[in-house]
């Protein structure tokens, strides 16, 4: 039972460096999202998909882009790495309805 | 972006005692969740609430829908060590997709 994979768990990048950090589940969930996660703030969401082909954006959302091409992947793309983007990032899916989401276990990014 | 207020944002308690914790919106939700996370893990669900004045229990956990939509409660009895980590309550309005709001956490420590 894989659920929610996302890689790599730990990376460090030099400021204007850009990285994609993958996220892949295989229950055919339909929506998927990602959150990153600050000391003291909870988690808030970046951008999130209702299926593939459709993403859009949450509450955080500069700095960062996405795409949904299939339904197993949602990778999260940070083109010129700030700073300001040192955080632990969460990747979460869900099947449609009433249901709710399965989180990954996290990658942690520093940006010095 | 809006958050939820939870509170306390943390606690020590001895083994045996009971725990509780709250969250409060200005806005009305649809849906409570309450999840807990361990160190260098994605949140769990524990407890997911639907409706207002649903009161729901997983084992030693009760939670609570509050009747005007803007606040739910969790309630652990008889507290063990394995009940360590973070808290975290979020709400869902209808027909935002995939989209929760998460409140700030309550670390939670238990000392023997």
């Amino acid at each position: 039972n894989a659920g929610v994979t996302q890689t790599p768990k730990f990376q460090v990048l030099k400021t204007g460096q850009s990285m994609t950090l993958q996220c892949a589940q295989d229950m055919n969930h339909e929506y998927m999202s990602w959150y990153r996660q600050d000391p003291g703030m909870g988690l808030r969401l970046i951008h999130y998909s209702v299926g593939a082909g459709i993403t859009d954006q949450g509450e955080v959302p500069n700095g960062y882009n996405v795409s949904r091409s299939t339904t197993e992947d949602f990778p999260l793309r940070l083109l010129s790495a700030a700073p300001s983007q040192t955080s632990v990032y969460f990747c979460a899916s869900r099947a449609g309805g009433n249901t709710e989401a399965f989180f990954g276990q996290g990658t942690r990014l520093t940006v010095v | 972006g809006q958050q939820l207020n939870q509170s306390p944002q943390s606690m020590f308690i001895q083994e045996g005692e009971d725990v509780s914790m709250n969250c409060t919106s200005s806005s009305i939700f649809n849906t409570w969740l309450w999840y807990k996370q361990d160190p260098g893990e994605g949140p769990v669900l524990l407890i997911a609430l639907y409706k207002a004045g649903e009161l729901t229990s997983n084992g030693r956990l009760t939670a609570q829908f509050g009747i005007t939509r803007k606040d739910s409660f969790l309630n652990i009895s008889a507290s063990i060590p394995s009940d360590v980590g973070i808290y975290f309550c979020a709400g869902r309005t209808t027909g935002t997709a995939s989209k929760l709001t998460f409140g700030t956490g309550t670390r939670l420590q238990v000392t023997l």
